[in-house]
């Protein structure tokens, strides 16, 4: 079975600042999907960023960019720059085998200030 | 791309009553996956399809639940005799059956039991 973790349930950030989004994870797998999904009030769940696990280079999306750190299973999500657009709800989510579910964390409010 | 399409957006409906929901996943999608969200919580896993086989279901999904993908296009989700429990959002997404493919998730419907 395969676990997703975020224990921070919210966050703030000042506009134009930078803001990082923890996620652990667990799974036997050794080859697995990591992705980071947004939701605004509202409004759909969209993709932020992927993340393939054999691949070492840590993965970036513009403002978006991940830290991958597999021996310690963790997973996070930085925003530089921030705009008062990317306040939401952020989900960390697994998905580890062709025939299996996207797993989700709980997810974290992100709040930013003006 | 027209996206994934829900409907309808929001139900209520009294306890007891059996509801219907529809999900129109993006033409070219293999996979259709259904998932249950409450407030301020990650979507919980409940079923899934690729073209027209239900290859796993979760065990929050109870004998009251039951979903189906006829011909492999659009999928209903069914729950009978509702209970209060229920009251949820009920989010579809669909993806491309290569492992690792991102879902793309519709707006959800939301359902109230009174």
């Amino acid at each position: 079975a395969q676990t997703v973790t975020q224990s921070q349930p919210e966050m703030s950030v000042q506009e134009a600042e930078t803001v990082t989004l923890s996620c652990t994870y667990d799974t036997s797998e050794s080859d697995y999907y990591l992705f980071w999904y947004k939701q605004p009030p509202s409004r759909q769940m969209i993709l932020v960023i992927r993340q393939e696990a054999y691949k070492q280079q840590n993965a970036t999306e513009n403002r978006f960019s991940v830290n991958f750190q597999k021996a310690a299973k963790s997973f996070s999500l930085k925003i530089s720059d921030s705009q008062l657009g990317d306040a939401a709800m952020y989900f960390c989510a697994l998905h580890t085998g062709a025939n299996s579910k996207l797993t989700f964390g709980k997810g974290i409010t992100l709040s930013v200030r003006p | 791309d027209t996206g994934v399409s829900q409907d309808p957006r929001h139900k209520i409906t009294k306890r007891g009553q059996n509801v219907t929901f529809r999900c129109d996943p993006i033409s070219e999608h293999n996979r259709l996956y259904w998932y249950r969200q409450t407030l301020g919580q990650g979507p919980e896993f409940l079923t899934y399809f690729q073209n027209e086989a239900q290859l796993e279901k979760s065990r929050l999904l109870s004998d009251r639940f039951s979903a189906e993908r006829p011909k492999g296009s659009f999928s209903t989700l069914e729950i009978q005799r509702t209970e209060q429990g229920d009251s949820a959002m009920y989010l579809c997404a669909s993806s491309q059956p290569t492992w690792g493919s991102p879902l793309h998730f519709g707006n959800g419907t939301r359902l109230t039991v009174t």
